[in-house]
């Protein structure tokens, strides 16, 4: 069975510009949940959503959006990028909106902003 | 606010010997701990969860303790392996936040052969 897919593995972007970064859940999974990993830090919360809806957000600035698709898989999109936008993002899904459904990370994308 | 830290960023383990990581949460309405495993390149892999109607809870090589009098959770690896180094993280959440869990900063776990 294919766990959480992210794409790309790895990207690098210069400041100002704007990156799409795309997860697909395992098959079945309805909630998507997006995390930013600063190297040497723990993963922190950006956004969740259920069911193509927004059901929570995080501090980070507007600069961060995110939506879901009919097929569930979503995409984080991150405007005027900046230096310290620089880590690890992750994606999480599980079957729903619960924290307690199988929760289940992918491998993450690497962004660098030169 | 939320906050979940680790006790000590780095633990160094003899092959064979039980480790035991901790973690301090601030939150006392966080109901539900998860422990996760990272290793290098990788995302956060699940290795055991809590309520926090539960003090403990055993996996296969695994126990995860629960003190919410002190908002303390610890992570013991029995008969600790090689393929256990790793980065480990607890990560908390309330109920009635859906999937927005908080990790602390984590601890590197080296075993040695």
């Amino acid at each position: 069975d294919a766990g959480v897919t992210q794409s790309p593995t790895h990207l690098i972007k210069t400041r100002g510009q704007h990156v799409t970064l795309r997860c697909s859940p395992i098959s079945g999974h309805k909630s998507v949940s997006w995390y930013q990993q600063v190297l040497g830090q723990g993963p922190q919360f950006i956004f969740q959503y259920y069911e193509k809806e927004e059901r929570g957000r995080g501090n980070f600035p507007d600069r961060f959006s995110a939506r879901q698709f009919p097929n569930y898989s979503s995409e984080l999109n991150v405007n005027a990028l900046l230096l310290g936008d620089s880590a690890l993002y992750l994606c999480a899904s599980s079957p729903r909106g619960g924290a307690n459904y199988g929760y289940t990370f992918g491998s993450g994308t690497r962004l660098t902003v030169v | 606010g939320e906050s979940v830290g680790l006790h000590l960023p780095t633990l160094s383990v003899q092959e064979g010997d039980n480790s035991i990581i901790n973690c301090a949460y601030s939150n006392s309405a966080s109901d539900y701990f998860i422990w996760y495993k990272q290793e290098s390149g990788k995302g956060p892999q699940f290795i055991i969860d809590i309520r926090s109607n539960m003090d403990k809870r055993q996996g296969q090589r695994v126990t995860v303790l629960l003190n919410k009098t002190v908002k303390h959770l610890s992570l013991q690896i029995a008969a600790t392996q090689p393929g256990d180094s790793a980065v480990y993280f607890c990560a908390e959440n309330m109920l009635g936040t859906g999937n927005q869990f908080y990790f602390g900063t984590g601890t590197s776990l080296t075993v040695i052969p």
